[in-house]
């Protein structure tokens, strides 16, 4: 069975860093790009950026929103995807999820909740 | 990266057919046959209803369907039921990033 795991989210204050993992499981992790999303309370899914498989270079795309901030990062022998998370904004706040696949996502977790107030 | 533009809002009766649209650019939805729509329920994580265009997974009702037409994508449900009400995002493939829809919220009257 094919799972996603969000962890890592917290409160944090604003300006503080806050590292994200996703933990794949039931297929071959290094075979997908991995992405993050993101959902503000009451609002919309937004797209946070991509990982691409080291098939097609390992290379990441970020949202402007957060392009500069937010560094993906990927340990294919753990099947772990990552969203370091710098300088927090309190805007930042939302579940993140991490679903795989680069032309449609066919696999979401439950996310994890950030919170980012002083 | 761009949003795509959906309709905040639709409604339909039970039995009815609505149509959620969702208008890109070239860039992404006019140039790539890799348009996916996701439904999500208050609360839970979104579910894939529709790839690449008009493909459904396996276990989507065939009352989803979708279409593109030039820049705009759109979703189709037919026979509204209760549980059909929900949030609606579009999304399509672009060469550097993802181009993802506001979602549209659908009530079944």
């Amino acid at each position: 069975e094919v799972q996603m795991v969000e962890s890592g989210g917290g409160l944090v204050q604003p300006g503080r860093s806050l590292r994200l993992s996703c933990t794949a499981s039931g297929f071959t992790f290094g075979d997908y790009a991995m992405n993050w999303f993101r959902q503000a309370p009451g609002k919309g899914l937004e797209w946070v950026g991509f990982i691409r498989s080291k098939t097609y270079g390992g290379t990441t795309e970020y949202a402007a929103s957060v392009k500069g901030r937010f560094t993906i990062s990927r340990d294919d022998s753990k099947n772990i995807a990552y969203l370091q998370m710098n300088s927090l904004k309190t805007e930042d706040t939302a579940v993140y999820y991490c679903p795989r696949g680069r032309r449609s996502f066919d696999f979401w977790g439950q996310g994890t909740l950030v919170t980012v107030s002083s | 990266q761009s949003a795509l533009t959906q309709p905040a809002s639709v409604s339909g009766s039970p039995g009815q057919s609505i149509t959620i649209s969702c208008t890109g650019t070239s860039s992404d939805i006019g140039g790539y046959n890799y348009v996916s729509w996701y439904q999500q329920h208050p609360g839970k994580a979104p579910k894939l209803i529709i790839y690449d265009v008009s493909n459904r997974p396996s276990g989507v009702s065939n009352r989803f369907s979708g279409s593109k037409s030039g820049n705009t994508a759109s979703l189709t449900i037919s026979g509204l039921q209760a549980e059909d009400e929900a949030d609606y995002y579009c999304s399509s493939y672009a060469s550097s990033s993802t181009a993802f829809g506001g979602g549209t919220k659908l009530t079944v009257l």
